[in-house]
């Protein structure tokens, strides 16, 4: 069965980067799939933040793109995200999950989910 | 900015049919959106349920099932059981990227 991991500082300051890692097991990146971020602010419904292929192809949901970096290290098996110039909106529960690949179309296996703080 | 639209919330008696919409603001869902189905219980991670329309995995009870219907998206629950009560967000995926829906709140009563 397919493992995810979230890790990360659970409180960041107003202005400053979040950066939180996806450790995956049982499964190894380079298989193939994309690996996603989704986000979910409390009490609110879950929002895409972007996906990467482990070859380093990425793509970002249009609203934060200018704001999000996703990158992967295929010899620890994890991939990361990197949310800059944070605000109290970027406060959510941020979740992890494997992607589609080229013949399915799937989000199938996701972590438990992180809680991300923003505030002073 | 591409809106995915779910009814905001259903009710359902237990044993009863009840099924959920995804519509998308671009148009017509079709199969080519590869519309998905996530069940959310309170405090958990979101579930997998459908994927490519109408595919279960394989931890998929029978009574879920995925369709296109009226150009929408659709997810049907039939024999409703009290534990299926959750949220339930549809997600479709786009030329650029993919979108969620804004969650249906179930309630079986």
């Amino acid at each position: 069965q397919v493992q995810l991991q979230e890790s990360g500082p659970g409180l960041v300051k107003p202005s400053e980067t979040l950066s939180l890692t996806c450790d995956v097991s049982s499964y190894s990146i380079s298989s193939g799939h994309f690996w996603g971020w989704i986000r979910q602010p409390p009490g609110k419904g879950l929002e895409w933040i972007g996906s990467i292929y482990h070859g380093g192809d990425t793509y970002y949901n249009p609203s934060l793109k200018s704001r999000v970096t996703i990158s992967v290290d295929t010899s620890k098996n994890q991939f990361s995200l990197k949310l800059f110039s944070v605000t109290a909106a970027d406060t959510a529960v941020y979740y992890c999950a494997r992607d589609h690949d080229s013949g399915d179309f799937l989000m199938d296996y996701w972590g438990q989910g992180i809680l991300v703080t923003v505030s002073s | 900015q591409t809106v995915v639209t779910q009814e905001p919330s259903l009710t359902v008696s237990p044993g009863g049919t009840v099924t959920l919409t995804c519509a998308s603001s671009t148009g017509a869902v079709t199969s080519g959106y590869y519309p998905n189905w996530f069940q959310q219980k309170p405090g958990q991670a979101p579930r997998a349920l459908i994927y490519s329309t109408s595919k279960k995995h394989s931890w998929t009870p029978v009574r879920f099932s995925g369709s296109l219907l009226g150009g929408k998206a659709a997810l049907t629950l039939s024999g409703v059981q009290p534990e299926d009560e959750a949220e339930y967000y549809c997600l479709l995926y786009y030329g650029d990227g993919q979108a969620f829906g804004g969650g249906t709140k179930l309630t079986v009563l």
